[in-house]
């Protein structure tokens, strides 16, 4: 069964430093997808960013970016700049490859992220 | 914001109850999905829809329904509720399965 891990329950970071947050994942599948979400206070669930696991280069999003491991299973999200409004909730996120063609998302759980002033 | 439209935003019902959460899909998105993120469960994809057939199912419980309708809106039918089923719903679509889901605000579900 596909599992998504994220082995950081909480961290924290001062404003304008840089952070890493961890995801690991287990699949059978040579392709699939990947993602950061985001969720504030609001509740509201943002995406940040997509990765397909067919494509080598690391893809960013303005100050978020993201080390993609294949051979290790391994999603990481980098923050560079932090902001204040990046205090959230993050979820590692995966789906499965052209095998099943459904869009189910598994979610990790979570990491919580608080930015310090 | 996503595109993606919920209603209600807020629900408090008893159990044993029934009750209908709406989602409208962002234009041009065939595909719709369910979640369910409660406190011990985490995030949870309960079923989705393309294009008004069943698609995929996950841990949605029997009490549970849903359908998508000819205009792409998609509800879900939650049934004789249980405390337990208190939680956040959010309904997400996306262009085609394999793209990006956009979430909706979610359904705040409160079961007394």
């Amino acid at each position: 069964a596909q599992t998504v891990t994220q082995s950081q329950p909480e961290m924290s970071v001062q404003e304008a430093e840089t952070v890493t947050l961890s995801c690991t994942y287990d699949t059978s599948e040579s392709n699939y997808y990947l993602f950061w979400y985001k969720q504030p206070p609001s509740r509201q669930m943002i995406l940040v960013i997509r990765q397909e696991a067919y494509k080598q280069q690391n893809a960013t999003e303005n100050r978020f970016s993201v080390n993609f491991q294949k051979a290790a299973k391994s999603f990481s999200l980098k923050i560079s700049d932090s902001q204040l409004g990046d205090t959230a909730m993050y979820f590692c996120a995966f789906i499965e490859g052209r095998s099943s063609n459904t869009g189910k998302l598994i979610f990790g759980q979570g990491t919580t992220l608080q930015v310090k002033p | 914001d996503s595109g993606v439209t919920q209603t209600p935003k807020h629900l408090i019902t008893a159990t044993g109850q029934r009750v209908t959460l709406r989602c409208s899909p962002r234009s041009g998105d065939l595909s719709v999905y369910w979640y369910q993120q409660s406190l011990d469960q985490g995030l949870q994809f309960l079923i989705q829809y393309y294009n008004g057939e069943e698609r995929a199912k996950g841990n949605i419980l029997e009490r549970f329904s849903a359908q998508q309708f000819p205009d792409l809106h998609s509800e879900l039918n939650l049934s004789s509720l249980e405390l337990g089923d208190s939680a956040l719903y959010f309904c997400a679509s996306s262009e085609t399965p394999l793209r990006e889901q956009y979430f909706g605000p979610g359904t705040r579900l409160t079961v007394t």
